[in-house]
């Protein structure tokens, strides 16, 4: 089980946006994060924790092991209000919750 | 280019049998370590992976579904079949299909197809 936070954060061009998921049981790395946009097909940002995906902006960040884990946008940018979520493949695959990045 | 696209009826009936259909282009499902998978959003919940076929005719099923799915590939139409049986209105979702990366993550996807149970 994936439990992703915030569900919902509301932003500005221009913020830091941090965004968490959290493993019930030790996934090691692997675990990646997808952005998302209404009608548009998902787009796969960051493999094993922390590599990015070819033609992704180096603002996507991605970190962490074992049960927790974070995206980071270091500058939002007009294009990044979208909704993300996180996917676990440890062990089948189990995705976050999402969370939607709105304009503030 | 890598795109997949799902199709099949937007609407079905309670009990009745669903099968979408993911058609894609730019990959091979005859090349090793490749897959092709199911997935899906009810409105308003998480997404929940449904079901995986392998380039060598291998599959997973989500064990809470298992009972109910079918996936089937037709290798040189370039097409993913899945079938549900026994559709009710908790199967309302929209449905993606996803090509999955050496049995790990998916990294393409397609724009999903909404299909509403309802009588």
């Amino acid at each position: 089980q994936m439990t992703q936070s915030p569900s919902t954060l509301s932003a500005s061009v221009g913020d830091r946006v941090t965004i968490t998921c959290r493993a019930s049981q030790s996934i090691s790395t692997w675990l990646a994060w997808y952005q998302q946009k209404p009608g548009k097909a998902a787009k796969l940002l960051i493999y094993e924790a922390s590599s990015l995906e070819s033609g992704v902006p180096s603002r996507f960040s991605g970190s962490g092991s074992g049960t927790d884990f974070t995206l980071t946008i270091s500058s939002l940018q007009p294009d990044d209000f979208a909704t993300y979520f996180c996917l676990q493949y440890n062990d089948y695959w189990t995705f976050g919750q999402g969370t939607k990045v709105e304009i503030k | 280019q890598i795109t997949l696209k799902e199709s099949g009826p937007t609407l079905v009936k309670p009990t009745q049998t669903l099968t979408l259909t993911c058609t894609f282009s730019g990959f091979s499902l005859s090349t090793s370590g490749v897959g092709v998978g199911w997935i899906r959003q009810p409105p308003g919940k998480a997404l929940e992976w449904l079901a995986i076929i392998y380039w060598d005719d291998d599959k997973r099923q989500s064990p809470s579904l298992s009972s109910r799915l079918t996936i089937t590939k037709a290798t040189s139409k370039n097409q993913v079949v899945l079938t549900m049986t026994d559709m009710g209105p908790e199967d309302t979702a929209t449905y993606y299909c996803t090509r999955l990366y050496g049995d790990s993550y998916f990294d393409y996807w397609g724009q999903g197809t909404l299909v509403t149970v309802s009588s």
